[in-house]
């Protein structure tokens, strides 16, 4: 069973729409990553985040340990955010643990 | 700034061939360095973490090995490839602190025949 459970597994919007993907984790982490892999295949951080929110541009990243969740919002959706958007987890080793990824599409 | 670099960017091989994929990062020291596979339709899969020259760790045991012969170098290779080691082949480094933000090379796309 994976640790870590994304959703949805594929989303389409329409350009301009605000975009959530969430993810869920079943174990103690230190941090929390959102990754962004590019048609072409290649993969770019997006976040680290340990508690509470980040944002950068129109990307926002928020965790709540609690209850073991993350959300990766988009606001004003673009074509060039098309892509898959990976969450991940660290907690006392070095290696990621990674999600299998929300493939999203958005529109003109 | 730092860069990382991976070659080939694509790989056709035959079965029972041997593989050396390399990767090399810049401006930086005493990196870790992480190789990844990505089998077709599946996520991201540790194969190999190094926190330092000639110190390997291996997460899935498997048809293929690594080495880091020099800081800021690491290879992953195998003896005889088979048809399941197909997939698309990341490295990535990080800082040298547990759990920190890691940055991926371009990768290599093997297809083995």
């Amino acid at each position: 069973k994976n640790e870590v459970e994304q959703s949805p597994q594929n989303l389409t919007a329409q350009e301009g729409e605000f975009i959530t993907i969430n993810c869920s984790y079943s174990v103690g982490i230190s941090a929390l990553h959102w990754l962004q892999q590019h048609p072409g295949g290649g993969i770019v951080s997006l976040f680290m985040l340990s508690s509470g929110k980040k944002k950068h541009g129109r990307l926002i990243a928020t965790i709540n340990i609690q209850e073991k969740h993350s959300s990766l919002h988009i606001t004003a959706s673009h074509p060039r955010d098309s892509a898959v958007y990976i969450c991940a987890y660290s907690n006392s080793g070095y290696a990621l643990n990674f999600g299998k990824g929300t493939s999203l599409l958005v529109t003109p | 700034s730092q860069t990382i670099h991976q070659w080939p960017a694509t790989l056709v091989q035959p079965v029972g061939s041997p593989l050396s994929l390399e990767c090399t990062v810049e401006g930086t020291s005493n990196p870790n360095l992480y190789w990844y596979r990505q089998a077709a339709g599946r996520g991201l899969q540790l194969l190999f973490y190094s926190v330092g020259i000639g110190q390997i760790s291996s997460e899935v045991p498997q048809n293929l090995s690594a080495s880091r012969p020099q800081d800021r170098q690491f290879i992953l290779s195998s003896k005889k490839l088979l048809l399941s080691d197909s997939g698309f082949y990341l490295c990535a480094w990080s800082p040298g602190r547990v759990g920190d933000t890691q940055y991926f090379g371009p990768g290599t796309r093997l297809t083995v025949l």
